[in-house]
């Protein structure tokens, strides 16, 4: 198994454009979590999803955070316009009901 | 709610020591517990999971747990670390009431002394 997969591992964008994280889940999973991290703030979980569909959006900071999951096998998360307090490491995390969360390696965002 | 404290931020210990990292949870029912271990720059890693049963439980890396419910706590330990287990570690628990969702505590982070 490939694990869950991330893209791309590190972004640098400037202040104003849009960023889109990607995150391929673990196949026959049906959770799918997004996740922020930084220094300040720790380990935030952003939003969910189960088979698809949004469960829980209440940790998405604001209306410039969407996120959307077309597909079982695929997500996005999309930050527009970017701000550099944006700056963090973004997580995407895939399980089965009821059991532990396989974490990606991250996408280290950096906004100027 | 359910939540989870993690009261030591940083912790040093020697290489070859023993290690005992605190984690304390609040949670109505009986809750299903995790360790996981990030090392620099890197994703997190699952270390082991408590759902049920025997109340010690075997990870990965060498490391157990044991949950005590009269204490609620679950304890990560280790008899001897290695230089290798330098790395952010995090507790959690699982929010089943919502459906897999699981809290994080804040974390520790692990340094060895040569």
């Amino acid at each position: 198994d490939a694990g869950v997969i991330q893209s791309p591992r590190h972004e640098v964008t400037e202040m104003g454009q849009e960023v889109t994280l990607r995150c391929k889940p673990i196949s026959g999973h049906d959770y799918l979590f997004w996740y922020r991290q930084t220094m300040m703030r720790g380990l935030e979980l952003l939003i969910y999803f189960n088979n698809n569909v949004p469960i829980d959006d209440s940790g998405m900071p604001e209306d410039r955070f969407s996120a959307k999951m077309p597909n079982a096998s695929f997500s996005t998360l999309k930050i527009q316009p970017s701000e550099p307090r944006d700056s963090a490491v973004y997580f995407c995390a895939s399980s089965r009901q009821l059991y532990e969360q396989y974490f990606g390696p991250g996408t280290r965002l950096t906004v100027t | 709610a359910q939540s989870v404290t993690q009261p030591d931020i940083h912790i040093t210990v020697s290489e070859g020591a023993s290690l005992e990292l605190r984690c304390n949870y609040s949670y109505g029912a009986t809750p299903y517990l995790f360790w996981y271990v990030q090392s620099p720059g890197q994703g997190l890693q699952l270390l082991l999971k408590y759902f049920s049963g025997d109340t010690l439980v075997q990870g990965i890396k060498g490391f157990e747990a044991e949950f005590k419910r009269s204490q609620s706590s679950f304890n990560l330990r280790k008899p001897s670390v290695h230089w290798s287990d330098a790395a952010e570690y995090f507790c959690a628990v699982g929010d089943y009431s919502s459906a897999s969702k699981i809290i994080f505590g804040s974390g520790t982070r692990l340094s060895i002394r040569p």
